[in-house]
């Protein structure tokens, strides 16, 4: 159980498009997920928290402009890199956390996505 | 502020050479601590949740015990595919922000 899926796993695009990622719960509902970026031999960097039905909560130092960041269900949340440039080439990893209302919920990783912009 | 540390940053042990891997942290309030594994280009795997001290969880050969002050993730007769970043963390008061220890990369060789 808690399995936290993402697609696509990996994504090549040039500088200046648009690139979406999805998150998805798949066997659990999660009211709050959350947006990470992971650069070579660092530690996760949270750049989000994404809660159902409401706008996102975006770290200091994240454009919201520039990562848009749709929960629009229960088991679903997308990020999407807006006018991508070769810096926001990165390993972007989503999380969720189970449905039950307490700070010490364990938040369930998804595999990643690779971005690269060429 | 929440502070977490990992030690050793890496550790390389022969198969079947059992260690140990700690977890310091500092918090207002323990709401919980997590232990992850992520293996190179995944994200990470849950492992277990620590909730109050003298707690323990153990799954195949990872036992992880809980101080007031530190964690410990035990690993006996570790296999290569043991191999991977351990990582801990905690999350903050509303149990959003997690934050992690540097992770201790762990390689077994055969």
């Amino acid at each position: 159980g808690a399995v936290v899926s993402q697609h696509p796993s990996w994504v090549i695009c040039k500088s200046g498009t648009s690139v979406k990622i999805e998150c998805r719960s798949l066997d659990f509902q999660a009211t709050t997920m959350f947006w990470y970026r992971q650069f070579p031999k660092q530690s996760l960097m949270l750049m989000a928290t994404s809660n159902e039905g409401s706008k996102a909560t975006y770290e200091q130092g994240v454009e919201k402009d520039k990562f848009l960041i749709n929960h629009a269900s229960l088991t679903l949340s997308t990020l999407t890199v807006t006018s991508a440039h070769p810096e926001d080439s990165s390993f972007y990893i989503c999380s969720a956390r189970v449905l039950a209302g307490g700070p010490g919920d364990t938040q369930y990783f998804g595999p990643g996505t690779r971005l690269t912009v060429l | 502020e929440d502070q977490v540390t990992q030690s050793p940053e890496a550790l390389r042990l022969q198969e079947g050479e059992s260690s140990s891997l700690n977890c310091s942290y500092t918090v207002s309030g323990l709401r919980g601590l997590f232990w992850y594994r992520q293996d190179p280009g995944k994200g990470p795997e849950f492992l277990f949740t620590l909730y109050s001290a003298g707690e323990e969880k153990e799954k195949e050969r990872l036992k992880a015990t809980l101080t007031k002050k530190e964690s410990f993730l035990h690993i006996t007769a570790p296999k290569p595919e043991d191999s991977a970043t351990y990582l801990c963390a905690v999350p903050d008061r509303a149990g959003n922000m997690l934050t992690f220890g540097g992770g201790t990369r762990l390689m077994v060789k055969p």
